[in-house]
């Protein structure tokens, strides 16, 4: 079945330091891919999305590309704020389930200090 | 803005009661989840429902059951609540059929403890 890995956790920085976190998958066809963000207390959010391979997707300073040949979708972002502090889940959905049901990674805590 | 509400964020029940978690969501959504979120689990998938009175089992359906009578409404049941079901619900909502793009919305969380 599908599978999402993700770095374990936690990500430790200090602000303005480059953030990679790391994500693989297992999927059959071609899956979309989704990076969702939980701030503390808080639901998930949706962060950033791609659906085919080469795609990249971005959204508030943070970037993911969709890398078929190495099933990866790493999460960047070249500057960190402490608000930035929070944990980062990767997902996909695919084709059985008519991109309706995600699949979630255990999930990335981050944590920068000032 | 989507909006996925659920009706408590925090609830302390007895082992044996029956628990009952309630989602609303505001945008006409076909779909409607309930999610469980572990510490180095992540999140796992109870219960899915795509249409009123319709529901499927995800991955960890055990203990649980779920209601939808409404459209904008999915509740998930504890029908005999246990120790291990202390966790984090989320319940999550999006349309039907937006094919790979389909984005899934979440509600804020209900933290359940089980004493």
């Amino acid at each position: 079945g599908d599978s999402v890995t993700q770095m374990e956790g936690p990500v430790t920085l200090s602000e303005e330091a480059f953030l990679t976190i790391n994500c693989t998958y297992t999927a059959t066809g071609y899956p979309s891919l989704f990076w969702y963000v939980q701030y503390p207390g808080e639901g998930l959010q949706l962060l950033l999305k791609a659906t085919k391979a080469d795609d990249k997707g971005s959204n508030k300073g943070f970037e993911a590309t969709y890398r078929k040949e190495t099933t990866s979708f790493h999460l960047e972002k070249g500057s960190v704020q402490v608000s930035d502090s929070a944990v980062y889940f990767c997902a996909l959905s695919d084709r059985d389930t008519g991109f309706q049901k995600l699949v979630f990674g255990t999930g990335t805590r981050l944590l920068v200090s000032p | 803005d989507v909006k996925v509400t659920q009706s408590s964020r925090y609830l302390v029940k007895r082992t044996g009661e029956k628990v009952f978690l309630e989602c609303v969501q505001d945008m006409d959504h076909e779909n409607m989840f309930w999610y469980r979120q572990d510490p180095g689990l992540g999140l796992r998938l109870i219960y899915f429902s795509y249409d009123v009175k319709m529901k499927e089992k995800g991955d960890i359906p055990e203990g649980y059951s779920v209601s939808r009578e409404k459209k904008e409404r999915f509740s998930l049941i504890l029908e005999s609540a246990s120790t291990n079901q202390t966790s984090m619900y989320l319940c999550a909502s999006s349309l039907f059929g937006q094919g790979k793009g389909n984005t899934i919305y979440f509600g804020e969380g209900s933290w359940l403890t089980v004493v």
